[in-house]
């Protein structure tokens, strides 16, 4: 069975400082995908960074980047220079290659703190 | 291009009525997804079109679950007879290839 696993149901973080945001999955596929989506409140799920298992550089975008840990099956999200803006719930979500859904953890809710 | 949208936004309906919601992806994908999140959860995965073909279902998708894609285009989702455990966030996504982009979600309560 594929699960996804974030342990960390809340996470705060002071305004420009960083955090780490943790999820593990569980899976015995060689090839898969990882997402993290961020999910303001009462809008729309944004996909904010993804990882192809094959790559072993972690992805990153401005202010965003992953420690993808493959044979751990951890996948991080690290948000840098935190903005108020970054409030949310962050759901982790995992693809095998030959799937067509996600499947997703339980999130974390992050608060940025002024 | 707007993104994924959906309608309605918020319904509220007595148990045992029936709703149908719909979904208008990006123009340019041809995959279509349903979810449904309940509070505090992740989304869960419900059905998967490929243009007008419904290639997958979840168990989640009951008897009462039904889903079309007809053209390949816009989806619609109905509920019938719906119970209160249908409440929830009915989440549609679309793409080109593995990366899915989601609608707002259309918001159920059923009393």
């Amino acid at each position: 069975a594929q699960t996804v696993t974030q342990s960390q149901p809340e996470m705060s973080v002071q305004e420009a400082e960083t955090v780490t945001l943790s999820c593990t999955y569980d899976t015995s596929e060689s090839d898969y995908y990882l997402f993290w989506y961020k999910q303001p409140p009462s809008r729309q799920m944004i996909l904010v960074i993804r990882q192809e298992a094959y790559k072993q550089q972690n992805a990153t975008e401005n202010r965003f980047s992953v420690n993808f840990q493959k044979a751990a099956k951890s996948f991080s999200l690290k948000i840098s220079d935190s903005q108020l803006g970054d409030a949310a719930m962050y759901f982790c979500a995992y693809r095998p290659t030959g799937a067509n859904n996600l499947f997703f953890g339980t999130g974390t809710r992050l608060t940025v703190i002024p | 291009d707007t993104g994924v949208s959906q309608d309605p936004r918020h319904k509220i309906t007595k148990r045992g009525q029936n709703v149908t919601f719909r979904c208008d992806p990006i123009s340019e994908h041809n995959r279509l997804y349903w979810y449904r999140q309940t509070l505090g959860q992740g989304p869960e995965f419900l059905t998967y079109f490929q243009n007008e073909a419904q290639l997958e279902k979840s168990r989640l998708l009951s008897d009462r679950f039904s889903a079309e894609r007809p053209k390949g285009s816009f989806s619609t989702l109905e509920i019938q007879r719906t119970e209160q455990g249908d409440s929830a966030m009915y989440l549609c996504a679309s793409s080109w290839d593995y990366e899915q982009y989601f609608g707002p979600g259309t918001r159920l309560t059923v009393t």
